[in-house]
């Protein structure tokens, strides 16, 4: 089965840049998403299509994919960036998570 | 506005069944797919399944396929999760979400707000 991987935290400091990778085999090949959650509340798309921005997502918020790797970067980290962050990719038939990355702001 | 409200939830016995429902309101509910999302209680997101616009076109988890049956209304706006056969390793919190699929997108971008089914004797 298909899977990704990413980094259990990430540590930044504020206005500083956080990048949050995801690894899967040829994931370049698919598109990628990124999620981010806060606790005690529903996941919240901010990138899709590798590193398009729904309406409302903050410009700090970027994405690419390449190869076996999509990477979530943050520009400028503010404190409400805190939360955990899921890629995702999709393929035909199916849909897979990334197994979570808890960015903390110091 | 655009919102997902889902229902259902609830303590069940292992072996037991459960029925989610999910109500979407503020958008054209035949015109996307949907999906069911669920999230163990401190660990991350898994896809359950997901449903085509019509309902012609469903798919499963490989952790869910034979147990769980996905299926929509769409005269009334509604998504369901019929859950059978439960186990303990099920109690999660259920997600429905708006499934952009059928645009190429592949990504979910509506969630609603969840409810915790618990498996348990």
């Amino acid at each position: 089965s298909y899977e990704l991987t990413q980094p259990p935290s990430v540590s930044v400091s504020p206005g500083q840049t956080a990048s949050i990778t995801c690894s899967g085999d040829k994931l370049g090949d698919k598109y990628a998403c990124w999620y981010q959650q806060k606790p005690g509340q529903s996941p919240v798309l901010v990138i899709y299509q590798d590193s398009k921005r729904p309406s409302g997502i903050p410009e700090r918020f970027s994405g690419s994919n390449s190869g076996n790797t999509a990477t979530l970067t943050i520009s400028g980290t503010q404190a409400m960036d805190e939360a955990d962050y899921y890629c995702q990719a999709w393929d035909s038939s199916l849909y897979v998570f990334g197994t979570g990355t808890k960015v903390t702001v110091l | 506005q655009v919102q997902l409200v889902e229902s259902g939830g609830g303590l069940v016995k292992p072996g037991g069944s459960l029925r989610l429902s999910c109500a979407a309101s503020g958008f054209t509910f035949s015109d996307y797919y949907m999906s069911w999302i669920r999230q163990a209680p401190g660990k991350g997101l898994e896809w359950v399944s997901y449903i085509s616009s019509s309902g012609s076109t469903i798919y499963y988890a490989d952790s869910v396929k034979g147990r769980f049956t996905i299926s929509r209304d769409n005269a009334k706006n509604s998504l369901y999760l019929q859950m059978n056969s439960l186990r303990a390793e099920d109690t999660a919190v259920y997600y429905c979400a708006r499934d952009t699929r059928g645009a190429g997108m592949g990504a979910f971008d509506i969630w609603g707000q969840g409810t915790m089914v618990t498996v348990s004797s």
